[in-house]
């Protein structure tokens, strides 16, 4: 059974940017869907985009096109999520979650541990 | 993008009780690609049926999904303590993959 291991908590000021990891083990990599998931504090979740590996180019939610990149390094089984121009909005906990079948973006059936990215000034 | 409504927004019942939670989408959800997933405090998202009514595995079977179309229902004949948690729908057929907002199952 794959696993999904993200990097840690990070602090980060108005305007910067962060760049959150997901790393796979145990199993397939490059032809699962990578989603990358938020949830605010008290709030639902929301979908910001994904990328199967093997095809390349990343899927975004439009309300993130243009602050978001998320890529994926296959010799690593590691996918990445950076978020640019950072507001007080952005503050939640980030998922990565790979999806059950491959080569489509399809339910997400594990999840990482989440990574909780707060801005402040 | 398809917006998805979840259904009470809270739901307080008691163990033993079923459970009847709504997701209703604003245009039809291709091939019923909608999702379920339990989430419990401090916790990752659970999946827990897919294709609107295909159990994950592992699942329990009082937990059963149904519907097509744009009303998909999310069923626990009988609820046990650790199902007190909040429920989100989720549908993947037509990008963005969007959840609805949530439902919050506490005990009463």
């Amino acid at each position: 059974q794959v696993q999904l291991v993200q990097s840690g908590a990070e602090v980060k000021k108005p305007g910067s940017s962060v760049k959150v990891s997901c790393k796979a083990s145990g199993g397939t990599f490059n032809s699962y869907a990578i989603n990358w998931v938020r949830q605010a504090p008290g709030q639902g979740l929301e979908w910001m985009g994904g990328i199967i590996p093997i095809f390349g180019p990343a899927n975004y939610a439009p309300k993130f096109q243009g602050r978001v990149t998320i890529t994926a390094d296959e010799s690593t089984s590691t996918a990445y999520m950076e978020l640019s121009s950072l507001r007080s909005e952005d503050t939640a906990v980030y998922y990565c979650a790979m999806s059950g079948s491959s080569y489509y973006y399809y339910y997400m059936d594990v999840w990482g541990e989440g990574t909780t990215v707060t801005v402040s000034s | 993008e398809i917006v998805l409504t979840q259904s009470p927004g809270t739901l307080s019942l008691s163990p033993g009780e079923r459970a009847t939670l709504s997701c209703r989408a604003s245009q039809s959800v291709p091939s019923s690609y909608l999702a379920w997933y339990r989430q419990k405090p401090g916790q990752a998202p659970r999946l827990l049926i897919y294709g609107a009514s295909s159990r994950a595995t592992g699942v329990p079977d009082r937990f059963s999904g149904s519907g097509f179309g744009t009303d998909f229902t999310l069923t626990i004949s009988r609820l046990e303590p650790e199902d007190f948690a909040v429920y989100h729908c989720q549908q993947y057929g037509s990008s963005p993959y969007t959840f609805g907002q949530g439902t919050k199952l506490e005990i009463k």
